[in-house]
Order: structure tokens, then sequence, then C-alpha cells
């Protein structure tokens, strides 16, 4: 089925440990998103990438960096993780734009 | 900067009642695109309707619609004959025009809950 692929589901880091999300698309869009998802706050954008090659800080980029190396894959990294981290990650994609994005199924990480 | 506003955290209703689920906005934008996502218990992001700010008309999916008052930067969700699968968190986005205004922007979301 056509969509957003997100790897892994649930993730339990150890404080400083590092990890890195992959998220790969058979759509073919240019366009790709790292959400992060709180209680009570929504959703807010971490990175996101225009084109294969490009990315951009969103809202909340620190303590992460993102890889764009081929259309397909859009990974985000988080070199030492903390506490603060702990949070559902989504990953999406847009095609056309206006017409709103597809999401992946979502990352539950928890740093302890 | 845009901004979202969700004024109601949680909301409830009656199975088969109708609900709406109020959207406030903040943008100095003429054109742009609003949103309503549905989040299920199974954390899925669904696209629940879209509306395009240039159209007049309000949008409609089937027992969803909106009320787009753009002088009012107002966007609620109507939710006819409510179903026990409609249960969800309920998220409005907002999305302008172009490079990084092109990105969605949520509230912080509704919780409805569908009681039978």
């Amino acid at each position: 089925n056509a969509g957003v692929t997100q790897t892994p589901k649930f993730q339990v880091l150890k404080t400083g440990q590092s990890m890195t999300l992959q998220c790969a698309q058979d759509m073919n869009h240019n366009s790709m998103y790292w959400y992060r998802q709180d209680p009570g706050m929504g959703l807010r954008l971490i990175y996101y990438s225009a084109s294969e090659g490009t990315t951009d800080k969103g809202e909340v980029p620190n303590g992460y960096n993102v890889s764009r190396l081929n259309k397909r894959e859009f990974s985000l990294r988080l070199e030492s993780a903390a506490p603060s981290q702990t949070s559902v990650y989504f990953c999406a994609n847009q095609g056309q734009p206006g017409f709103g994005y597809t999401f992946g199924s979502g990352t539950r990480l928890t740093v302890v | 900067a845009q901004t979202v506003t969700q004024s109601q955290p949680e909301m409830s209703v009656q199975e088969a009642e109708t609900v709406t689920l109020s959207c406030t906005y903040d943008t100095s934008e003429n054109n742009y695109y609003l949103f309503w996502y549905k989040q299920p218990p199974s954390r899925q992001m669904i696209l629940v309707i879209r509306q395009e700010a240039y159209k007049q008309q309000n949008a409609t999916e089937n027992r969803f619609s909106v009320n787009f008052q753009k002088a009012a930067k107002s966007f609620s969700l109507k939710i006819s004959d409510s179903q026990l699968g409609d249960t969800a968190m309920y998220f409005c986005a907002f999305m302008g025009y172009g490079g990084s205004q092109g990105n969605l922007i949520f509230g912080k979301g509704t919780k409805l809950s569908v009681k039978p």
C-alpha cells in the first residue's frame, strides 16, 4: 500500500544514548516532515525537507538532526537523548500543496 | 507567525447527536488552507476535511462539515449523527502558501468522546 512508513514503532532509550528514526515514502513526493506530539501541545514541526538534499528547521529543532539523502527517505537523529525528548514522533509527506499531509503511524519514544 | 487555537480541550456527545468543535486562527495572509485531522486511539493521523480560504462555500464530507468564517478567522467542525468510531482527538491545522509558510501548523487538539 502506498504511504509513509516509520520504524521503529516503539523505542526506549537511556539518557545520553543516540538513535535514528527512519521514515520512507513510496509516493514520490518532494516534501517530507518530522513532527513531535506531546500531550496538550498538539503537533510541532521539528524539521522539514522541501526536496531531496535540502532540509530546514521547524519550530522545535534543538537536539535533533535530519538527513534527506534521497527522495524516498527522511531520517531523524537524536545524538544524545534527553528525557524532554520523550514524545510521539510523526513523519509525513505532502504531494500537491494544499491537499494536506500523509502521516506515518508514529514512533513512541521514551527516554529514561 | 500564524497560530491556531482550539479552546475546547475535551468534549463529549451522545451517539447519533450533533457536535461542533471550535477552531480559530491568526494570520495576515489572504490565501491559505485549513484542515481538520482525526487521531483515533490507534494514533494514526487521518485527514477529515479541508477548506481553501478563497472558496466561500463550506466544505462537506459525508457527516462532517465546516463553518468557515474568514473575517472572524474561525473554522469549526460539525459532526452529524455521531458514531462511536468518531471518538478521537481532533486537530485543526493551518497552511499558508509556499516556502515555510506551506508547513502545517496545528492547534492543541480537542478530545471528543462519543457515548452510547
